[in-house]
């Protein structure tokens, strides 16, 4: 069974700060890994997909690296609007589809 | 632009059955797979089923399987989760995806709230 196991759970950062955000896969995934951006009462937002590649519309500030099990998601100069709950979800060998538990990022 | 639309959420009594629905606009839907996916209170989002764009595949989560059918109408943009024998633990936020065949759900649906409980 595919597990992703995000970090930290919570993180809290102030406005034009930088964040970055840990996925953890129990098994490789290669790239097949996308990152979602959920705000509460409204539609949960692709940002990246195959790991790196930024969805359409979405700012470069937003950013995706690794393969395998280890990934990461940087949000450089985080924007008031960026705070949120953001998810990765793994696509290698579905289904099923995994998705990891959350990282929050809150205003510091 | 792409638009998903989830209803037929409620709160129900353990064991009772519930149909949920999604209509699309925006894009033509009868070319995309669908998906549902949930989200219970304080948990990561869980998927629960997959239907291929023309209906002929379907799959499902363990967690419902054999519980929850998936089905869509492709005449009417709408994908549909008939949801029987619900628990507790069905308590959920459901939400539908677009699925471009590539196994990315690249837009989703606001979602529906659905309420197990006696």
């Amino acid at each position: 069974e595919m597990v992703l196991t995000q970090s930290p759970a919570t993180l809290s950062v102030s406005p034009g700060e930088s964040a970055t955000l840990s996925c953890r896969a129990s098994q490789s995934v290669s790239s097949y890994l996308t990152w979602y951006q959920h705000k509460p009462g409204q539609a949960p937002r692709l940002l990246i997909y195959g790991a790196s590649t930024r969805a359409t519309g979405v700012p470069a500030r937003f950013s995706g690296s690794g393969s395998g099990t280890e990934f990461t998601l940087t949000i450089s100069s985080l924007q008031s609007e960026d705070f949120a709950f953001y998810y990765c979800q793994e696509y290698n060998n579905w289904p099923p589809w995994t998705f990891g538990q959350g990282t929050k990022v809150e205003i510091k | 632009q792409v638009h998903l639309v989830e209803s037929g959420g409620g709160v129900v009594q353990p064991g009772w059955s519930l149909r949920l629905s999604c209509t699309g606009s925006g894009f033509s839907f009868s070319a995309y797979a669908m998906h549902w996916v949930r989200q219970a209170p304080g948990k990561g989002p869980e998927w629960v089923a997959l239907m291929s764009y023309d209906g002929t595949n379907k799959f499902y989560g363990d967690s419902i399987k054999g519980r929850f059918t998936i089905s869509r109408d492709n005449s009417r943009d709408t994908l549909y989760l008939q949801m029987d024998s619900l628990r507790t633990d069905d308590t959920a936020l459901y939400f539908c995806a677009r699925d471009p065949g590539s196994g990315v759900l690249d837009y989703w649906g606001q979602g529906t709230l659905v309420t197990v409980s006696s």
